[in-house]
């Protein structure tokens, strides 16, 4: 089946610092992408739609400069925390769409912890 | 933005009770979906639903799509240990199915 492989399943970083997370399709190719992050005891909440090739789309309040995406590859989308506040922890989730129906595949999540 | 209103937000129930949680909308969606997550682990896909009315089983999972295309239930019977963990449902929120919008979530107890 579909494999979205995430890494690094957790980090711990300084404030201030900048964090990369990589979302690959292992077995498929995926022109879009999704990252999610989800807080404590909260549901998952989607921040951007990452595009091969183009820009990505950012939710409303979700600052593209802070979050920067990148998805150069049909297999690879990075989402890199630009420094890093301690609000900033939380766990996210990437996932991709396997076509051509809605089996939308999740990654097995980053938790990030900024001290 | 659209909202998904998931019930119960928690249940703590008996090993081998049968469970059922629910969510609504004022939205119609077209398609349904459904995932359980366990801690520290990102979502798993149970049942996707993509007709109204549309009645389907996953082994001991068994999810309706609703009539009205406003809502949609999941069912799990004879619960066991490893039910245990976060429920979410998702509507697909466009036509092309590009994004999804989650439930708050329903977190499942299961007491041996």
């Amino acid at each position: 089946g579909a494999v979205v492989s995430q890494h690094p399943s957790w980090v711990i970083c300084k404030s201030g610092t900048s964090v990369k997370i990589e979302c690959r399709s292992l077995d498929f190719q995926a022109t879009t992408m999704f990252w999610y992050r989800q807080f404590p005891k909260q549901s998952l909440m989607l921040m951007a739609t990452s595009n091969e090739g183009s820009k990505a789309t950012y939710e409303q309040g979700v600052e593209k400069d802070k979050f920067l995406i990148n998805h150069a590859s049909l297999t690879l989308s990075t989402l890199t925390v630009t420094s890093a506040h301690p609000e900033d922890s939380s766990f996210y989730i990437c996932s991709a769409r396997v076509a051509p129906n809605y089996g939308y595949t999740f990654g097995s999540g980053t938790r990030l912890t900024v001290v | 933005g659209q909202q998904l209103n998931q019930s119960p937000q928690s249940m703590f129930i008996q090993e081998g009770e049968d469970v059922s949680m629910n969510c609504t909308s004022s939205s119609i969606f077209n398609t349904w979906l459904w995932y359980k997550q366990d801690p520290g682990e990102g979502p798993v896909l149970l049942i996707a639903l993509y007709k109204a009315g549309e009645l389907t089983s996953n082994g001991r999972l068994t999810a309706q799509f609703g009539i009205t295309r406003k809502d949609s239930f999941l069912n799990i019977s004879a619960s066991i240990p490893s039910d245990v963990g976060i429920y979410f449902c998702a509507v697909a929120r466009n036509n092309a199915g590009n994004m999804l919008t989650f439930g708050g979530g329903t977190r499942l107890m299961v007491k041996p």
